[in-house]
């Protein structure tokens, strides 16, 4: 297994410019997340979705776009990149949704993270 | 507004000593409160987590407590190993284990666990 891959590790883009940050998962969770991570603020959740075609909105969507196609896919779509939207970003999934609900082994499982810049 | 507030921001704990992260809550609907561990380039790992109608949790040398009344929890690292360096996060959930939706997590700081020889 793969686990859950995230492409590209770095992007810089400019102020206006939109990009999609791809996440992947061979695990067949059902549901998947993104957050974003600012130093000082910890993470925070910005979409997330409890299977395919379904998505909802965390702590701090506005400017991202999400979708879920199929199981294995949960790319996230900035539309007009802003530099507030600098961090790192990081794509999660679980089997439940619920971290250590179904026993120690229903963990959450994140990406390695994808660190953006915006200038 | 921060919901879940966490401190040290950083800790030196020297080799075999006790590591203590401490973690406050405002919102009393929490009902599940998870610590996440991650290390430099690396995304978080659930590490250990606790319901609010236990006391204490110990899995392995971690060990939460938790204060309901007092609206608190803590993460301690017993025999604390270079190993064990890394960012800790405690974090708050909303709605955990309600079926056909996935927990909120609100997110402390960060606390830097440095561990030294």
């Amino acid at each position: 297994n793969a686990g859950v891959t995230q492409t590209p590790k770095f992007q810089v883009l400019k102020t206006g410019q939109s990009m999609t940050l791809q996440c992947a998962q061979d695990m067949n969770h059902e549901y998947m997340s993104w957050y974003r991570q600012d130093p000082g603020m910890g993470l925070r959740l910005i979409h997330y979705s409890v299977g395919a075609g379904i998505t909802d909105q965390g702590e701090v969507p506005n400017g991202y776009n999400v979708s879920r196609s199929t199981t294995e896919d949960f790319p996230l779509r900035l539309l007009s990149a802003a530099p507030s939207q600098t961090s790192v970003y990081f794509c999660a999934s679980s089997y439940s949704g619920h971290p250590g609900l179904a026993g120690s082994s229903d963990t959450q499982y994140f990406g390695p993270g994808t660190r953006l810049t915006v200038l | 507004q921060q919901q879940v507030k966490q401190s040290p921001q950083s800790l030196i704990v020297q080799k075999g000593g006790i590591s203590i992260i401490n973690c406050a809550y405002e919102n009393t609907a929490f009902d599940y409160f998870p610590w996440y561990q991650q290390f430099p380039g690396k995304g978080p790992a659930l590490l250990i987590a606790i319901r609010p109608d236990v006391s204490e949790k110990k899995e392995g040398r971690f060990t939460i407590s938790f204060n309901k009344s007092a609206k608190q929890f803590s993460l301690h690292i017993m025999d604390s190993q270079p190993g064990d360096s890394a960012t800790y996060f405690c974090a708050a959930c909303l709605g955990f284990g309600m079926t056909g939706t996935a927990s909120k997590l609100t997110f402390g700081t960060g606390t830097r666990l440095q561990v030294t020889l």
